[in-house]
């Protein structure tokens, strides 16, 4: 079946660090791919998205390039800031899908 | 982005009585909805699809007749946590798509905290 790995956390990263959270998914077909950010007593917001393969999604300074040869979907930012510390979801649409299928989260924290 | 609005965000209910939850598409029709529910630190465990107009689809393990969803119109979508009990304190999510318009986009409410005493 359709599914999502996303790296676990906590990631603790000192401000204007680079980031990267991994994600890999399995999937018949061509998903489209999301990325969603999640903060504290909120629900999600879509981050980027990506909807064929060498797609880059891009979005407040993150990044996310699909990789179909690799069946990945990491998530990047070259300059993280305090204001980015959330949870962020690694989700998935299959061809034949309507639900986001998610990965578990992972929880970022960015200090100053 | 497309507005999906979820109200109450946050709820108390005593044990035994029923809790609605309500999730509305602002600026569009949505053909889905979907409802999900987040335990701590944990991710988003898809509860039920909805179409308007149509029974619910739940997921395995979803009992459906304690969670009751009606999406009777193309804005709105209700959850209904029936007879609730302490274990089903948790935070649940609508999400809305506007399929017919091929829009692979999900946009989501913002959330509802629901705690059962």
């Amino acid at each position: 079946g359709n599914s999502v790995t996303q790296m676990e956390g906590p990631v603790t990263l000192s401000e204007e660090a680079f980031l990267t959270i991994n994600c890999t998914y399995t999937a018949t077909g061509y998903p489209s791919l999301f990325w969603y950010v999640q903060y504290p007593g909120e629900g999600l917001q879509l981050l980027l998205k990506a909807t064929k393969a060498d797609d880059k999604g891009s979005n407040k300074g993150f990044e996310a390039t699909y990789r179909k040869e690799t069946t990945s979907f990491h998530l990047e930012k070259g300059s993280v800031q305090v204001s980015d510390s959330a949870v962020y979801f690694c989700a998935l649409i299959s061809q034949a899908g309507t639900a986001l299928i998610f990965g578990k989260g992972t929880t970022l924290s960015v200090s100053s | 982005g497309a507005v999906v609005s979820q109200h109450p965000s946050r709820v108390i209910c005593k044990s035994g009585t029923s809790v609605k939850i309500e999730c509305r598409s602002l600026d569009f029709q949505a053909t889905t909805m979907f409802w999900y529910r987040q335990f701590p630190k944990q991710s988003l465990m898809l509860m039920a699809t909805s179409n308007e107009g149509s029974k619910a689809t739940y997921e395995q393990g979803v009992e459906k007749d304690k969670f009751l969803i009606n999406h009777a119109s193309l804005t709105l979508s209700t959850l209904t946590v029936t007879s609730a009990h302490p274990e089903d304190s948790s935070f649940y999510i609508c999400s809305a798509r506007d399929l017919d318009r091929g829009n692979t986009e999900a946009f989501f409410g913002q959330g509802t905290r629901l705690t059962v005493v």
